[in-house]
């Protein structure tokens, strides 16, 4: 089962930021959080993750909290072609040190002019 | 470079036959993935490989088999196709054992009639 809780849909006019929350209260200290997105029947795409500190790069911009019960996800400047479904994903650690990615049912997130 | 490339994109099979999935990857990762993914849900991992030679099952293991017999290629069989194995089958590949950035194919759309 997945180990992250996001809204099923989001909207974010063009332009704005778009910020894409996720719970993941159970994650344990040495599991990361990774970001994927997929747009529509396309494979999944890599934007970003983090294990306790704030990341960004050229697509985003990752904010955990000194927790780690959740992240949000930030597009600044969001534009049409962001409309997907955005992946929060656990990287777990399995029985013999083998590292899994759980995938959810994600957040579609819908761009508006 | 072409990435991950997947063949065929669409596929419909009777129940019973069975049919080979290709997947091939140009950037000489050692880790390569099957999922799959069914309509609205996330990707379920079937099998993976950490390097030529090497398979280990996934969550959805059940009616599939898998070989790596080069780090280019790592094709998934369907012995006996079944109703309950239509869905999108997406292939992808990673740099190494502690980077889960993913690189996916376009996938294959397979329908079981």
């Amino acid at each position: 089962d997945a180990k992250t809780t996001q809204p099923p849909s989001m909207d974010c006019a063009e332009g704005r930021a778009a910020n894409l929350p996720c719970n993941h209260s159970t994650i344990s200290g040495n599991e990361y959080v990774y970001w994927y997105r997929q747009i529509h029947s396309q494979g999944p795409q890599y934007i970003i993750h983090g294990l306790k500190n704030n990341e960004t790069n050229e697509m985003a911009s990752l904010i955990i909290t000194e927790d780690r019960k959740s992240s949000t996800l930030i597009l600044p400047h969001a534009t049409l072609r962001d409309t997907a479904v955005y992946y929060c994903i656990v990287r777990v650690v399995g029985a013999g040190n083998n590292r899994k990615l759980i995938w959810g049912l994600g957040t579609s997130l819908a761009v508006n002019p | 470079n072409a990435g991950v490339t997947q063949t065929p994109k669409f596929r419909i099979l009777k129940i019973g036959q069975s049919m080979t999935l290709q997947c091939t990857q140009d950037m000489n990762h050692n880790y390569m993935y099957w999922y799959r993914q069914d309509p609205g849900m996330g990707l379920k991992l079937i099998y993976y490989s950490v390097g030529a030679g090497i398979t280990d099952k996934g969550e959805v293991p059940n009616g599939y088999n898998v070989s790596r017999s080069t780090t280019e290629d790592f094709p998934l069989r369907l012995e006996l196709a079944a109703p309950s194995q239509t869905s999108v089958y997406f292939c992808a590949s990673s740099p190494g054992r502690s980077n889960e950035k993913l690189f996916f194919g376009s996938g294959t759309q397979l329908s079981v009639l």
